[in-house]
């Protein structure tokens, strides 16, 4: 079966930095998604990666590692509306033909 | 550049009865995939549409159908409603040759009684 974890709460203060983790499970791999979730809401996409390495974009960045099965998402100078859910989602071998879902990390952010 | 659109927007249900749930895909896109999302659970792959036709599908019973017309736009039916589909139901759109990015269409919140 696929098995995605990430911590289910977070907590960290507004203008700092928080890296939120996900590792992975799964029957094959062609890459990993973050998506950010407001209550209510749909969610938005950050983030795609299929490569090893970083990717920074903005106040967001992506890292993965493809051989450790590890991902995290790194949001700097924290915004109260960075309050939110945070889903990694893995896409399976075989194209976009299946996106399997973590349970989400919900962030707060205190001032 | 318009985004993912979907409707309608919320929906009550009785069990039993039948929905159909509709949604528009990114400009530029032609693949559509449908999600279930539970309350305080990811979203749930229910399945792929490319080319008219049903690529991929997830672990959803037959009561769930979908149709993509020539236009791209999907439709997501639901036959004999359980207490248990209530939940938002997400479409989401990619260009099959593009780089990946998939987009999130608002949702359709349902909810059976």
């Amino acid at each position: 079966g696929q098995n995605i974890d990430q911590p289910t709460e977070m907590t960290a203060t507004e203008g700092a930095i928080v890296q939120i983790n996900c590792t992975y499970q799964t029957s094959g791999f062609n890459g990993l998604f973050w998506y950010q979730q407001h209550a209510g809401e749909a969610p938005t996409f950050l983030s795609y990666n299929v490569l090893d390495g970083l990717e920074e974009k903005g106040r967001f960045s992506s890292f993965l590692s493809r051989s450790k099965g590890y991902s995290y998402l790194l949001l700097k100078e924290l915004q109260m509306k960075d309050s939110a859910s945070y889903l990694c989602a893995v896409v399976l071998s075989g194209g976009y033909q299946k996106v399997t879902f973590g349970t989400g990390t919900k962030l707060q952010v205190i001032p | 550049d318009a985004g993912v659109t979907q409707s309608p927007t919320h929906l009550i249900k009785t069990r039993g009865q039948q929905v159909t749930l509709r949604c528009s895909p990114k400009s530029g896109h032609d693949t559509v995939s449908w999600y279930q999302q539970a309350l305080g659970q990811g979203p749930q792959f229910i399945f792929q549409y490319y080319e008219e036709e049903e690529r991929q599908r997830g672990n959803f019973p037959d009561r769930f159908s979908g149709h993509q017309f020539p236009n791209y736009s999907s439709e997501l039916n639901v036959n004999a409603l359980l207490l248990g589909d209530s939940a938002l139901y997400l479409c989401a759109s990619i260009y099959d040759r593009g780089l990946g990015e998939q987009y999130f269409g608002p949702g359709t919140r349902l909810t059976v009684t």
